[in-house]
């Protein structure tokens, strides 16, 4: 079946540091891949996706790109604030009818992302 | 817009007895999904609504578990009788079509079973 995995953290890091969550997953097909995120006290966010293969998700400053050689999507941002404070989430969708798995998102353990000022 | 709503927001009961949890979806969004966090593991896919059909039931854990969406608005899932294993966050999500559409999560309901 579907699986993510990725680092589970917590990451504790300084303002304006770099960051990246590494993220890998198997899968049926040509899934879909998203990164959640989690502020505290609050639900799931929707942070971006990529539905093909060397597609780019950006939003607020991170990014991560489709890798499907690597079956990897890496979330990075180039400079973190004490904001960014969060739970991150890699998850996947199989296409429809692909026979590899349920029709909700997988999603991989969470990152707890902590940034010090 | 409103957003995804879920009632109770926490909801604390002893072994045995019976908790209803409710969600509401945006609001001409067909699907909804129920998906369920166990402290320490990973939030996992219980099933799938297409307006009032279950699409995808493949996550549901057992029998004691039971989702319903009359008439294809909002959805209730009642867990019967509740066992210590239960206990979690439960998130409900919709989306406007099945494919990679965005799924729009509520807030949880936090379910604490003594």
């Amino acid at each position: 079946g579907d699986s993510v995995t990725q680092m589970e953290g917590p990451v504790t890091l300084s303002e304006e540091a770099f960051l990246t969550i590494n993220c890998t997953y198997t899968a049926t097909g040509y899934p879909s891949l998203f990164w959640y995120v989690q502020y505290p006290g609050e639900g799931l966010q929707l942070l971006l996706k990529a539905t093909k293969a060397d597609d780019k998700g950006s939003n607020k400053g991170f990014e991560a790109t489709y890798r499907k050689e690597t079956t990897s999507f890496h979330l990075e941002k180039g400079s973190v604030q004490v904001s960014d404070s969060a739970v991150y989430f890699c998850a996947l969708l199989s296409p429809i009818y692909s026979g590899g798995g349920a029709d909700g998102l997988t999603f991989g353990k969470g990152t707890h992302l902590i940034i010090q000022p | 817009e409103a957003g995804v709503t879920q009632f109770p927001s926490h909801s604390v009961i002893e072994k045995g007895q019976t908790v209803t949890l409710r969600c509401d979806p945006i609001s001409g969004h067909d699907n909804l999904y129920w998906y369920r966090r166990v402290m320490g593991k990973e939030i996992k896919f219980l099933l799938h609504f297409v307006k009032e059909s279950k699409q995808d039931e493949s996550g549901m854990p057992n029998n004691r578990f039971l989702a319903e969406r009359t008439g294809g608005t909002y959805s209730t899932l009642k867990v019967q009788p509740a066992e210590l294993e239960d206990s979690g966050v439960y998130f409900c999500a919709s989306s406007l079509r099945q494919d990679y559409n965005e799924q729009f999560f509520g807030p949880g309901t936090r379910l604490t079973v003594l």
